[in-house]
């Protein structure tokens, strides 16, 4: 049971370019979120999915677009990177997103764009 | 809009004394709040949870409260050890989870 995994774990990209970040669960969760992280902001939360076939926006969601593969996988792409969307993103999971179910996080992704 | 705010944003304690750490949130109404753990480089590791209806919560040296009313939770850690230097984040969660920055905690042996 490995919990929620990302792909890569470090990336550098040149601004314009473009990269999806993967998160895959195995915990059979309904509802899977993407996160950024930057240095004295917390988290912020830059799109969610609450179930599969559906995605809604969170608090950042400018320049990012998601995926929903399926129940288990669910992608982060930036089509094309900017200085401003160097960050640390998270993916996390949980069973549902109505109910008091705790979340769970990947180990993240560190992306630098020049 | 959910704002959360956790003070202060760094602690030094010597090795055996015990942590409070602090967090507000604005909006009373919320599902839950969640205590995470985030060491150097690393991911966030669920400690606790409390649902809107608990007032504490409790594993092993690990005591959160709740009190929804005044828009507070404290998280206790009894007998602080070097082990427990990390980044502690709550975040709570009316619908989508909000996050606070963050109290790094230093345990000098």
């Amino acid at each position: 049971n490995a919990g929620v995994t990302q792909t890569p774990k470090f990336q550098v990209l040149k601004t314009g370019q473009s990269m999806t970040l993967q998160c895959a669960q195995d915990m059979n969760h309904n509802s899977m979120y993407w996160y950024r992280q930057d240095p004295g902001m917390g988290l912020r939360l830059i799109y969610y999915s609450a179930s599969e076939g559906t995605t809604d926006k969170g608090e950042v969601p400018n320049g990012y677009n998601v995926s929903r593969l399926n129940k288990r996988e669910f992608s982060l792409r930036l089509e094309s990177a900017a200085p401003s969307q160097t960050s640390v993103y998270f993916c996390a999971s949980s069973e549902d997103l109505t109910l008091s179910y705790e979340q769970y996080f990947g180990p993240g992704t560190r992306l630098t764009v020049t | 809009k959910q704002e959360v705010t956790q003070i202060p944003a760094a602690l030094s304690v010597p090795e055996g004394e015990n942590l409070v750490l602090n967090c507000s949130f604005t909006d009373s109404a919320i599902y839950n709040l969640q205590w995470f753990r985030q060491d150097p480089g690393k991911g966030l590791t669920s400690l606790l949870l409390i649902q809107s209806s608990q007032r504490e919560q409790t594993s092993g040296r690990l005591n959160a409260s709740l009190d929804k009313s005044s828009g507070r939770s404290t998280l206790y850690i009894a007998a602080s050890q070097p082990g427990d230097s990390a980044t502690y984040l709550c975040a709570v969660n009316d619908y989508k989870l909000s996050f606070g920055a963050g109290t790094t905690v230093t345990v000098r042996a």
